[in-house]
Order: C-alpha cells, then sequence, then structure tokens
C-alpha cells in the first residue's frame, strides 16, 4: 500500500525546456513535502521542500507546487540542465519524523 | 561541517554473518534515521532514533535487526544472520530537531552497500 507515487519512472526533456515532475499522496495528514535528487552510489540530496499549509515553494530554478484537494505536488526545473540528470523522490513527512519515499523517477536532460 | 558520514561504503557477508552498519550525523544533529532502499524501489523507513532513544521502528524487521545511537560514538544499525533478502543499500539520514516539523529537513549520508553472498 503505498502512501506516496510517483507514477513515471523516467522522464526525458530537452535542455532549456520545463521539467515537471509528479507526486500523489494518499495521506491526508502528511504535514510537509520534500524533493530529493540522487545520483547513482550517493545518498539523496535535499532540493526543496513545502509545508502543507502553501501551495507553492520556489528557490531557484525549483519550484514545487501542492494541491492538497488533489493530494497531489509538482516539481518544475526551469530551465532543465544536463547536471540535473538523476532520480529525483518525492517524500510526505508527518509528525513522527520519518519520511514516506516514492519510488522516484529518473530525469534525463538532453543536450 | 562535514556531512552524514557512514562506513563501511560497501559491505559483503556471507549468509549467517552479521553485518554492522554505522551512521555519524552531522555536526549538531541528534536525530538519525534508517532507511532501506531494493534494487528499483524508492527508500523505506526503518528506525528513527535519538541520542539512547528509539523513537519509531516500526519499519524494523522484528527479527535479526536493531539499532542504537549511544550517548557518544555513531549509531550502529545491525543484522544478525544476514540472509540473500538483506542484500540492499541502507541509508542514515540526520536532523537538526524532529519537533519543529516544517524544519525537519533529513540530510543524507552516501549509504552502504550490503551484498550477501
Amino acid at each position: 500500500d503505498q502512501q506516496v507515487k510517483q507514477n513515471s519512472p523516467s522522464l526525458s526533456v530537452q535542455e532549456g525546456r520545463i521539467s515537471i515532475l509528479n507526486c500523489d499522496y494518499t495521506n491526508s495528514m502528511f504535514d510537509y513535502f520534500l524533493w530529493y535528487k540522487k545520483y547513482p552510489a550517493e545518498g539523496p540530496t535535499f532540493l526543496i521542500s513545502i509545508s502543507s499549509i502553501k501551495d507553492k515553494n520556489e528557490d531557484g530554478r525549483f519550484t514545487v507546487f501542492l494541491n492538497k484537494s488533489a493530494k497531489h505536488l509538482s516539481l518544475h526545473i526551469v530551465p532543465s540542465q544536463p547536471g540535473d540528470s538523476a532520480v529525483y523522490f518525492c517524500a510526505a513527512g508527518g509528525s513522527q519524523g520519518n519520511l514516506i519515499f516514492g519510488k522516484g523517477t529518473k530525469l534525463s536532460v538532453k543536450p | 561541517n562535514a556531512g552524514v558520514m557512514q562506513n563501511p561504503r560497501h559491505l559483503v557477508r556471507r549468509r549467517g554473518q552479521e553485518a554492522r552498519l554505522r551512521c555519524s550525523p552531522m555536526k549538531g544533529h541528534s536525530h538519525v534515521y534508517w532507511y532501506r532502499q531494493l534494487p528499483e524501489e524508492g527508500l523505506k523507513f526503518m528506525v528513527y532514533l535519538q541520542k539512547e532513544n528509539i523513537i519509531d521502528e516500526s519499519g524494523m524487521p522484528k527479527e535479526r535487526f536493531s539499532a542504537e545511537f549511544p550517548k557518544e560514538g555513531p549509531s550502529i544499525l545491525r543484522i544478525q544472520q544476514v540472509v540473500r533478502g538483506d542484500s540492499a543499500a541502507y541509508f542514515c539520514a540526520s536532523s537538526r530537531t524532529g519537533l519543529d516539523r516544517f524544519y525537519n529537513e533529513q540530510f543524507f549520508g552516501p549509504g552502504t552497500r550490503l551484498t550477501v553472498l
């Protein structure tokens, strides 16, 4: 029973265009959401987070949108760069402190 | 400021042996989390510890797995009598606080890749 779902295992985007990574969740009790980026053989690196009381958070080229009624969030990267190629994990957190991760989306940004 | 450190990076064990994975959190962080990632899967929460206390072990298998975070020294994830299904990447994360939930950003170590022969 997956509480956090990333339904696209992979995404390919041209350099300079927008990358949109999607994430759905089932538990309305989650308090905050995070996006992590992971390169092979490395640990996940924190990218950006959003509290459940907000609907948008922006940090440079990265913007996360939260639609609570649809239980959906998305990460926008614009403009996309080849160095953004990695696996992106969506994660949700609640009062217990642990994070629940999706299975990840592999982003490939082609020059 | 060093990040989260894990060692060893790679660990090979034969079935029935014990595996010990170590994690040193970031300086100033008192909350440690262990996650396991199987191939083609996301990270699965195992256990959440503060110094000398286990806060949440709901993701830990009931047998063979244990974790500690002593007053001094790193956090240890211990797997006794390993089986092939234990082969995975084990990630440790730390956070400054678990109480202020919005700022509970968890920073991950590079992981330990356990291979059971």
